[in-house]
């Protein structure tokens, strides 16, 4: 069956260092891939959009690559600050004809000042 | 304001009551959506609809009925729902039906089921 893995576990980093979540996925082969940010009692947010063909999007601090053949997406966060703490989610869309995104569980990013 | 409006935020309700949350888009989109977001779960689709057609419907219980009057508003009445069915409800839109068009999430609705 079709699986998206990210990091349950939460990932703290020191302020102004790159922070890097993994987006793994198995039998899919996803023409976009997307990544969102959600804070606490809030709904997602859009961050960037990424094709099977392009292999890296830049948009300011942040940088997401798109690796078919490992099946993974690295979304970078460059000097990150306190203000970037929150849960960050990829989505991808599916082999099985559902005309929507299905999204992974999720990382918390905790970012100490 | 995140361009998409979902009332109420909280909601408490028993398993005989009937409630409806609302979602609202100001964006000028033309497809809207219902997740649920369960703790430490991933978002879970639950109804799509393009043009006001409701073009998904992921095998959720009837006890869940979805509404799309016109391209800017969505309901999702609710009646006789179980204790699991509390989570945090959440409304979307995107310009077109695609998979390569971003979703706008509302706030949601945190439904509480006792």
């Amino acid at each position: 069956s079709q699986k998206i893995e990210q990091n349950s576990e939460a990932l703290n980093i020191q302020e102004g260092k790159t922070a890097t979540l993994t987006c793994n996925y198995t039998n899919y082969s996803p023409a976009y891939l997307q990544w969102y940010r959600q804070d606490p009692g809030r709904g997602p947010v859009f961050l960037l959009l990424i094709r099977e063909n392009e292999k890296e999007k830049r948009k300011e601090r942040l940088k997401v690559t798109f690796d078919t053949t490992l099946k993974q997406s690295l979304f970078h966060i460059t000097a990150s600050q306190p203000a970037d703490s929150a849960t960050y989610l990829c989505a991808l869309d599916s082999d099985t004809g559902r005309r929507a995104l299905t999204f992974g569980s999720g990382t918390r990013l905790q970012v100490q000042p | 304001e995140t361009g998409v409006t979902q009332t109420p935020r909280h909601l408490v309700m028993g398993m005989t009551n009937k409630k409806s949350l609302k979602c609202e888009q100001h964006l000028g989109h033309n497809a809207m959506y219902w997740y649920k977001q369960s703790a430490k779960k991933p978002l879970e689709l639950m109804f799509v609809y393009s043009l006001e057609e409701r073009v998904e419907n992921n095998s959720v219980p009837s006890r869940f009925s979805p509404e799309c009057p016109n391209s800017s508003h969505l309901f999702l009445h609710l009646h006789t729902l179980q204790p699991e069915d509390s989570a945090l409800y959440l409304c979307a839109s995107s310009q077109e039906q695609g998979l390569n068009s971003p979703l706008h999430f509302g706030n949601g609705t945190r439904l509480t089921v006792t």
